[in-house]
């Protein structure tokens, strides 16, 4: 399997510009999550996803995120307009429906906002 | 508020030396509990789930839960310098199926 696959892997923009984060989950998974990590904050769940619906977004900064997920091969996180303080790892993971809870990290992407 | 606590670290152990790494928790109703390992600039991995009270083992690696005193905690054996890494502890809280994760423990093994 191939796991769980994020695009770009580093993205530097200028302030102000819309950013588009893309993920694609392991096949089978049900369970998708949004993920962002600072050294001052630590991993922070943003958004998560079972069956293609959002399930809670309680963890989204403000409105200038917004995450979809169309079908369950693919999902994206947008920033529109983006901060510096957007600056992290961004991270999605997936987990199955049953079993063990566990989830699956992708490779995550680093962005820069100048 | 939910919380996750870890102690920060660094923590420092000898080569072949017990690592020991712990976590509390804030809620009594926490199902389940994860260990995560995360080398500088890659993803978490998982190393360890635990739901029952007690000690789970594999391999260099022990998981203890404490539900009645809210800890969990991961011990390594025979410590590597290639286990040095920080080691996330993630709960899940109850009527909820999503993670909190501690901020981390950064572990460093001495050769």
């Amino acid at each position: 399997d191939a796991g769980v696959i994020q695009s770009p892997r580093h993205e530097v923009t200028e302030m102000g510009q819309e950013v588009t984060l893309r993920c694609k989950p392991i096949s089978g998974h049900d369970y998708l999550f949004w993920y962002r990590q600072t050294m001052m904050r630590g991993l922070e769940l943003l958004i998560y996803f079972n069956n293609n619906v959002p399930i809670d977004d309680s963890g989204m900064p403000e409105d200038r995120f917004s995450a979809k997920m169309p079908n369950a091969s693919f999902s994206t996180l947008k920033i529109q307009p983006s901060e510096p303080r957007d600056s992290a790892v961004y991270f999605c993971a997936s987990s199955p429906r049953t079993g063990t809870d566990t989830q699956y990290f992708g490779p995550g992407t680093r962005l820069t906002v100048l | 508020q939910k919380e996750v606590e870890q102690n920060s670290g660094p923590l420092s152990v000898p080569e072949g030396a017990i690592a020991s790494l712990n976590c509390t928790y804030s809620d009594r109703g926490s199902q389940s509990f994860f260990w995560y390992r995360q080398y500088s600039g890659k993803s978490p991995e998982l190393i360890m789930f635990i739901y029952s009270n007690g000690d789970k083992e594999d391999g260099r690696f022990t998981a203890q839960l404490n539900k009645a005193s809210q800890y969990v905690s991961l011990l390594i054996r025979d410590s590597q310098p290639s286990d040095s890494a920080t080691y996330l502890c993630a709960v899940t809280f109850s009527g909820t199926y999503k993670y909190i994760f501690g901020t981390g423990t950064r572990l460093k093994v001495l050769a």
